[in-house]
């Protein structure tokens, strides 16, 4: 069955800390993997994604995250927070071609000024 | 790209009464399509998803059910809701090895 554990389930950090969000999967097959930001009162929005290739990914404002296949892992990472940070984090796998697209339960971060 | 179009944002319904939740995708043929809850500590729940017309796939065995009458649309159906259906609901399409873009949401009252 495929799965995705965050256990993270709430971070409070201060400005300029450094992130890093863990997320890892079941799944024996070929994955795709994203994290998807969710700020206060709006929509889910893309980070960044993996499907192949350079196992490190850059995504939008900062953030970065490693596929490591013989951990099922695809930790969330960011140098230095800022307030803005503060939303909440999702990390999602998918199978081979997306037709089954599973969300982990969610990391709330918190930014303190 | 995809627009995803869901209606309505909100709904207030009466224990018992029936349910229908549509969602219409543009720009793309032939999507993955996934209907999912979300609750606060509990993400977002796979209720059902599609690869293609009339195919539906269940992920949580419940007073739900799903249906993909054309290609680009896809509809969350209950014939009596129960007051644990409460929830916001999205209806997400994604393409063969691309992101998942999702609706606005409906929040859905049980009362």
């Amino acid at each position: 069955a495929q799965s995705v554990s965050q256990h993270n389930h709430h971070v409070i950090l201060s400005e300029a800390a450094s992130l890093e969000l863990g997320c890892n999967y079941s799944y024996g097959g070929t994955v795709n993997l994203f994290w998807y930001v969710q700020y206060p009162g709006q929509h889910l929005q893309l980070l960044l994604k993996y499907f192949s290739g350079d196992p490190l990914v850059k995504g939008i404002k900062g953030f970065e995250a490693e596929f490591i296949k013989s951990k099922f892992s695809f930790n969330l990472r960011k140098p230095s927070v800022q307030w803005s940070d503060t939303a909440e984090y999702f990390c999602a796998v998918g199978d081979f071609g997306n037709e089954k697209l599973t969300f982990g339960t969610g990391t709330r971060l918190t930014i303190i000024p | 790209s995809q627009t995803i179009h869901q209606w309505p944002a909100t709904l207030v319904q009466p224990v018992g009464s029936p349910l229908s939740l549509e969602c219409t995708v543009e720009g793309t043929s032939n999507p993955n399509l996934y209907w999912y809850r979300q609750a606060a500590g509990r993400g977002l729940q796979l209720l059902f998803y599609s690869v293609g017309i009339g195919q539906i796939s269940s992920e949580v065995p419940q007073n739900l059910s799903a249906s993909r009458p054309q290609d680009r649309q896809f509809i969350l159906s209950s014939k009596k809701l129960l007051l644990s259906d409460s929830g916001f609901y999205l209806c997400a399409c994604a393409i063969r090895n691309t992101e998942a873009f999702f609706g606005q949401g409906t929040r859905l009252t049980v009362v």
